[in-house]
C-alpha cells in the first residue's frame, strides 16, 4: 500500500512569493495534518483537516492556509513568503476511527531566499 | 494546553546494547495518546510504539518497549539489542483523545533525541 506523498521534494522560493504544497494521504486515511519543523522550533503543528473540514488549527499567521479535497488530498499553501517560512514541511494522514497513530511523508523542504 | 519534554539531546549507544531514552508530558487530560516517533536521515517520521493512556499495560513492539507511568506523566522508550538503523532522531509525542475515541488531533512533540548507535 503506498504511503503518505508529499510533492515537490525540495523546493527554493524568493521572499514575497507564494507557494503550494501537496499531500496525498494513504488510501482509506481521511484525516490530514500538516507540521513545520525547524532546527529552532522543532516540529509544530499547523492544521489538521477531516471530511473537506478544518477540524484544528495551530498558531501560525493567516499567511499560511489549507484545503482537504474530497479525494482526502490536502494542499498547504503560504503566501508572501518570509526567510522564517523556511523548513521542513511534513504531512500526516490516519485512520479517522482507529487511531493507530499518524503516518507521516517524507515531507517537502522549502527554502526560501 | 500540553508540554513534552524530552531532556536528553543526544545519546549514544553501542550496537547490541540497551539504550532508555526519556520524556515527559505535563496535561490535565485523563484520556490521550502516547507516542514514539522514529527520524532518521532520510528525515521520513516512522511510528515506533504507541501508548493508550487508559491502559496500565506497557507497550512493546518487538525490541522497543515503554515505561509508562500516568502519574509521573514519563513515558521512556526502551530500545533493546540496539542496531545500525536505529540510528535516528527520536521524537515524544503527546495526543488529547477525542470523544468516541476518533483519531484526529494534534500532536504535541517533544524537542527530540539524536540516538547514535556505534558499531
Amino acid at each position: 500500500k503506498a504511503g503518505v506523498t508529499q510533492t515537490p521534494r525540495y523546493l527554493i522560493k524568493t521572499r514575497g512569493q507564494q507557494v503550494t504544497l501537496s499531500c496525498s494521504p494513504i488510501s482509506g486515511h481521511r484525516s490530514v495534518s500538516w507540521y513545520q519543523q525547524t532546527p529552532g522550533q522543532g516540529l509544530q503543528f499547523l492544521f489538521e483537516y477531516f471530511s473537506e473540514t478544518q477540524r484544528n488549527k495551530g498558531n501560525f499567521p493567516g499567511r499560511f492556509s489549507g484545503r482537504q479535497f474530497s479525494n482526502s488530498r490536502s494542499e498547504m499553501n503560504v503566501s508572501t513568503l518570509e526567510l522564517g517560512d523556511s523548513a521542513l514541511y511534513l504531512c500526516a494522514s490516519s485512520l479517522v476511527f482507529r487511531n493507530y497513530g499518524y503516518t507521516f511523508g517524507s515531507g517537502t523542504r522549502l527554502t526560501v531566499v | 494546553a500540553q508540554t513534552v519534554t524530552q531532556s536528553q539531546p543526544e545519546m549514544s549507544v553501542q550496537e547490541a546494547e540497551t539504550v532508555t531514552l526519556s520524556c515527559t508530558y505535563d496535561t490535565s487530560e485523563n484520556n490521550y495518546y502516547l507516542f514514539w516517533y522514529k527520524q532518521p536521515p532520510s528525515r521520513q517520521m516512522i511510528l515506533v510504539i504507541r501508548q493508550e493512556a487508559y491502559k496500565q499495560q506497557n507497550a512493546t513492539e518487538n525490541r522497543f518497549s515503554v515505561n509508562f507511568q500516568k502519574a509521573a506523566k514519563s513515558f521512556s522508550l526502551k530500545i533493546s539489542d540496539s542496531q545500525l538503523g536505529d540510528t535516528a532522531m527520536y521524537f515524544c509525542a503527546f495526543m488529547k483523545r477525542n470523544a468516541g475515541g476518533t483519531s484526529y488531533g494534534k500532536l504535541t512533540f517533544g524537542q527530540g533525541t539524536i540516538l547514535t548507535v556505534h558499531p
